[in-house]
């Protein structure tokens, strides 16, 4: 089965602080993963994914195929990175397949 | 320059009735993807054009639901008797070829009263 798994609905730290979203994935074969995030009343939009293997907006994803995760992690998070965060992997049809989603909250 | 845009942003029925929920992708991407967001369910796949190919439906919930492509270009997603249920954003989003990236539109938010 195809499957992402985000275990956490919300995710709450302070500014500074170092932050991690999980993911965990399902997947026969190599998976071609994706995060993508949504700020408050904007389109989602790609974040990063894991074959560019670059640092957006400070954040880096790992692909570790033992663990089958594809945790999110920045060193210091910042109050503009509220916002929800999906978890994907690309199916066999094309399609995006979609963990239920973090909501990070970032406190001052 | 543009990226995809959706209409209406929002819709209000009633339940019973049929809807029709249109996506202009960005121009010459020749995938679409149509997508429902819930609460409860989060993001769903809903059903993939590729060129001329025919569509994958995969994901459709019931025969209420269709989708047509007309021209390789805009989409359609019509619901027909609608139920309290579809209440969803439904987003539609687009990429220049199978598997690139995806660029999602503002969505449409269905409300089923």
């Amino acid at each position: 089965a195809q499957r992402v798994t985000q275990p956490e609905k919300l995710l709450s730290v302070f500014k500074g602080a170092p932050v991690e979203l999980k993911c965990n994935y399902s997947y026969s074969g190599s998976p071609e993963l994706f995060w993508y995030v949504q700020y408050s009343r904007q389109r989602l939009q790609l974040l990063l994914r894991h074959i560019s293997r670059e640092s957006i907006k400070g954040f880096t994803a790992d692909l570790n195929k033992g663990e089958t995760s594809f945790h999110l992690k920045k060193p210091f998070a910042q109050e503009e990175d509220s916002a929800m965060y999906y978890c994907a992997l690309i199916g066999s049809q094309g399609n995006l397949i979609f963990g239920k989603g973090t909501k990070l909250s970032v406190k001052p | 320059g543009a990226g995809v845009s959706q209409s209406p942003s929002n819709k209000v029925t009633e339940k019973g009735k049929d809807v029709e929920l249109r996506c202009d992708p960005i121009s010459g991407h020749t995938a679409l993807y149509w997508y429902r967001q819930s609460l409860g369910q989060g993001l769903e796949f809903l059903i993939y054009f590729q060129g001329n190919s025919a569509p994958d439906k995969s994901g459709l919930p019931s025969d209420r639901f269709s989708a047509e492509r007309t021209g390789g270009s805009v989409s359609t997603l019509t619901i027909q008797r609608t139920q309290q249920e579809d209440s969803a954003v439904y987003l539609c989003a687009s990429s220049g070829a199978p598997r690139d990236e995806q660029f999602f539109g503002p969505g449409t938010r269905l409300t089923v009263l």
